[in-house]
């Protein structure tokens, strides 16, 4: 089976740090751009960056809002995907979901993992 | 920035009913358009890619049209399990980004 599976959410203070992992598994990441999306509570999507495989020289690109705070990278070796989120604020709270860019879609999507930025 | 505006925000019908969500693309973004349908609690499923095609597994009631700016996305008989909110989303460029989703229920 295809899958997605984000951890490493929790509960953070502000100008704290955090580091999302996302797992792999039935497909081999390699060949694909790996992107991460979040949702804050009762509202919609908005993607956060993305991380392009070797061939596209592991180019990253990121959302204004994380700029310069939030890294994506990958580990092909382990088929892991990663986000790392410094400075985090209070509007960074949200469902953090990793998905994978295919043929044009995002397909599949983790379940997501809970980030919270509060004192 | 490529801004999406989906209308409409909310829509209510019956079980039956043929549904139709507009998406319209601040700059031309050809075909590389998406929808996706996300459930209470859920993670977002992909319906259709490249503004028209089906998502394999994904039943046929289901359709999408358009491409430059205007894209309609359709159910052509509503079912009570697709209650649910509804997302197009372009990938044109970076970045990435969304409507602001269509909430539909059931009349």
């Amino acid at each position: 089976e295809v899958q997605l599976v984000e951890s490493g959410g929790g509960l953070v203070q502000p100008g704290g740090s955090l580091k999302l992992s996302c797992a792999a598994s039935g497909f081999i990441i390699s060949g694909s751009a790996m992107h991460w999306v979040r949702q804050a509570s009762g509202k919609g999507l908005e993607w956060v960056g993305r991380i392009r495989s070797k061939p596209n020289n592991y180019a990253t690109a990121y959302a204004a809002s994380v700029r310069g705070r939030f890294t994506i990278f990958r580990d092909d070796l382990k088929n892991m995907a990663y986000l790392q989120m410094n400075s985090l604020k209070t509007e960074d709270t949200a469902v953090y979901y990793c998905t994978r860019l295919l043929s044009g879609g995002f397909d599949p999507w983790g379940q997501g993992t809970l980030v919270t930025v509060s004192s | 920035d490529i801004q999406m505006t989906q209308s409409p925000s909310s829509l209510s019908a019956s079980v039956g009913d043929r549904v139709t969500i507009t998406c319209q693309a601040s700059r031309d973004i050809s075909n590389y358009l998406n929808w996706y349908q996300q459930k209470p609690g859920r993670a977002p499923k992909l319906l259709i890619y490249d503004a028209s095609n089906l998502e394999t597994g994904v039943p046929s009631r289901f359709s999408g049209s358009g491409s430059g700016t205007d894209f309609t996305f359709t159910i052509s008989s509503l079912q009570p399990e697709d209650i649910a909110t509804y997302y197009c989303q372009q990938y044109d460029n970076v970045p990435v980004t969304f409507g602001g989703g269509t909430k539909v229920e059931i009349k």
